[in-house]
Parts: structure tokens; sequence; C-alpha cells
């Protein structure tokens, strides 16, 4: 079946460093992909998505491009703050299949001042 | 706009009791779902409902029932809660169309079964 397989956390950073949280995929044909974020205490929330291949998601500093060769959408930010201090979620909707997600495991982050 | 509402935010359940989790959403949506969130395990759906009057089964449906009460109310009910069943539960909600798959999060119910 389908899978989402991300990088095991937490990813502990300095303030303004780079960041790239990697996600893998197995599914059939060409999902779209999505990158949820969840900050502490609260439910989940889309940061960005793509939805064929080679489109790139970006939302708030961070960008993720579909990378069907690879089957990868990893997450990057190119200088992180504190308050991006969180849980990401890589996810997927197999195609034609409605809006069914299939999550990863997430990835803590955790920045330091 | 609340989004999606949940409650209770916290439970303690002996083992063998029963209890609903309450989820209502004000966007209109027609397609509704249940997950629990474990640790290093993502988020796994429990049931959803793609429209009012209709429910499924998702992943990891045991030991739980759902009732699409109309088409703002969700809600969970555990017969007989295990311990296997302390989890982080959410409510989602959503909305297909052209262009958005995107799910709306409730805060989540944290449940401890003892």
């Amino acid at each position: 079946g389908d899978s989402v397989t991300q990088m095991e956390g937490p990813v502990t950073l300095s303030e303004e460093a780079f960041l790239t949280i990697n996600c893998t995929y197995t599914a059939t044909g060409y999902p779209s992909l999505f990158w949820y974020v969840q900050y502490p205490g609260e439910g989940l929330q889309l940061l960005l998505k793509a939805t064929k291949a080679d489109d790139k998601g970006s939302n708030k500093g961070f960008e993720a491009t579909y990378r069907k060769e690879t089957t990868s959408f990893h997450l990057e930010k190119g200088s992180v703050q504190v308050s991006d201090s969180a849980v990401y979620f890589c996810a997927l909707i197999p195609f034609n299949a409605g809006n069914m997600l299939t999550f990863g495991g997430g990835t803590r982050l955790m920045v330091k001042p | 706009n609340a989004g999606v509402t949940q409650t209770p935010k916290f439970q303690v359940l002996k083992t063998g009791q029963s209890m609903t989790l309450q989820c209502a959403q004000d966007m209109n949506h027609n397609s509704m779902y249940w997950y629990r969130q474990d640790p290093g395990m993502g988020l796994r759906l429990i049931y959803y409902s793609a429209s009012e009057g209709t429910t499924d089964k998702g992943e990891v449906p045991n030991g739980y029932n759902v009732s699409r009460l109309n088409k703002r109310e969700f809600s969970l009910r555990l017969e007989s809660a295990a311990p296997s069943q302390t989890s982080v539960y959410f409510c989602a909600s959503s909305e297909l169309t052209s262009v958005s798959y995107e799910q709306y999060f409730g805060p989540g119910t944290r449940l401890t079964v003892t």
C-alpha cells in the first residue's frame, strides 16, 4: 500500500540555520503531496502542497519540490526561527483517492535562540 | 468562524468505561475524519464520513464506532476503553475541490486509559 517515510527527529538547530527534513513516499501513479505542521498543543495545519511532478510548494519561507524520479518531497527553509519549532508531517493523497491522507511519522524540530 | 471544535480536551478513563468524543465544524464541509496520533506513528485514520449519512472504516477502526449526526457533527465512541486506546484524537473536515485537498484539524482530545 501507499506509505510515507520521514527522517526521525528530533532535529535541533540554532536560529538562522538551514533546515532540511527528508520525506520519501511509495505510491502508485501520481499522488498529491503535503506538508502539515503541528505547533505545541494544537491541531495540524497545512503548510504547503504540490499536486504534480516538479511542482514546488511554498509558504512562510518553507519550500518542497515534488520529485517523481526520487519519490521525494523534502522540506527546506533557508533560515529557521524559534517560532518554527513544531512537529512536521509529510503526507500524501493517492491519485484518484479523493482526500484520504496517508501520513508519515512526523519530525520534531527544535530551534534554539 | 470557529473551524473544527472538539470536546473534551482531556479525558482519563478506566479500562472498560465508555465515552464519546464530540466534533463539530462550521465550514459546511461534506467530509469528516477521526484520527489517532501516537508517538512516531504519525496520524492514523480511524473512521471517516465522506458525506452526511455515510461512514467508512479507516486504517484502525477496531474498538471504535462513529456517528455522523448531521453535516456539522461527527462523534467517535469508545464502547469499552482499553489501555491501547491511550492516544491523542483529532477530528478533521474537508471539502474536495478541483484545486485543494486541505483537511482542517481540531485541537485534539488527549485520552488516557488506565
